[in-house]
């Protein structure tokens, strides 16, 4: 299994300029999510999917859409990109969390695996 | 929403020195997870631990949900050690927002020679 893997790695944009980052899992994930990294801060979320066809907004959503036309698939889009945009993104994936459910394998499918990022500058 | 601090911002140890880093979170939780990122920006799982101890070689965490926090333990520092450590915990409400996490904003670890 390749797990979370994302493409491109590294890019460089002018601003205005458009680009989609890709996410693949291959673990048969439900839930999938896109997380922007600013330097000397934590991950924060942008957007996320709980399934195939299904997409919600997250902390920092605005300027980005996302789609999820196929379950093993995230797509993250950037329609005019600009410097404030600059940033490393991590794509993440996890099982559909089974709440109500005892034990330790249960609450194991809660847990997020991270793709490598993308770094993305825009100048 | 949940708020998550973590403490020190910084720490830099000599090689085989032992540290504990902490983790303080607002709300109750269902997922708490450590990560390590390091210098090359790769995140790495090292614990699912919404509660109780683990332990895997010279690291263990310790989550006291009902206190609201969690410890990581780092024994016999290494050089390789070095890098940021997030703590990020997933807020006790159900599955509507999906199991998404909210990251503090680390611990950044250098371990001299």
């Amino acid at each position: 299994n390749a797990g979370v893997t994302q493409t491109p790695k590294f890019r460089v944009l002018k601003t205005g300029q458009s680009m989609t980052l890709l996410c693949a899992q291959d673990m048969n994930h439900e839930y999938m999510y896109w997380y922007r990294q600013d330097p000397g801060m934590g991950l924060r979320l942008i957007h996320y999917s709980v399934g195939e066809g299904t997409t919600a907004k997250g902390e920092v959503p605005d300027g980005y859409n996302v789609s999820r036309l196929k379950k093993q698939n995230f797509l993250l889009g950037l329609e005019s990109a600009a410097p404030s945009q600059t940033s490393v993104y991590f794509c993440a994936s996890s099982y559909r969390m089974s709440t109500g459910l005892a034990g330790e394998t249960s609450l194991a499918k809660n847990i997020q695996y991270f793709g490598a990022g993308t770094r993305l500058s825009v100048l | 929403g949940i708020q998550v601090e973590q403490s020190p911002p910084d720490l830099i140890l000599q090689e085989g020195a032992n540290s504990t880093l902490r983790c303080n979170f607002s709300d109750s939780v269902n997922n708490l997870q450590w990560f390590h990122q390091n210098p090359w920006g790769q995140l790495i799982n090292l614990f699912y631990i919404p509660s109780g101890t683990k332990q895997n070689g010279r690291l263990s965490a310790t989550t006291v949900a009902t206190e609201r926090y969690s410890l990581l333990y780092i024994s016999s520092s290494q050089t390789t050690d070095s890098g940021v450590y997030f703590c990020a915990v997933r807020r006790n409400h159900g599955e509507t927002s999906g199991s998404r996490l909210t990251f503090g904003e680390g611990t950044q670890l250098t371990v001299n020679p």
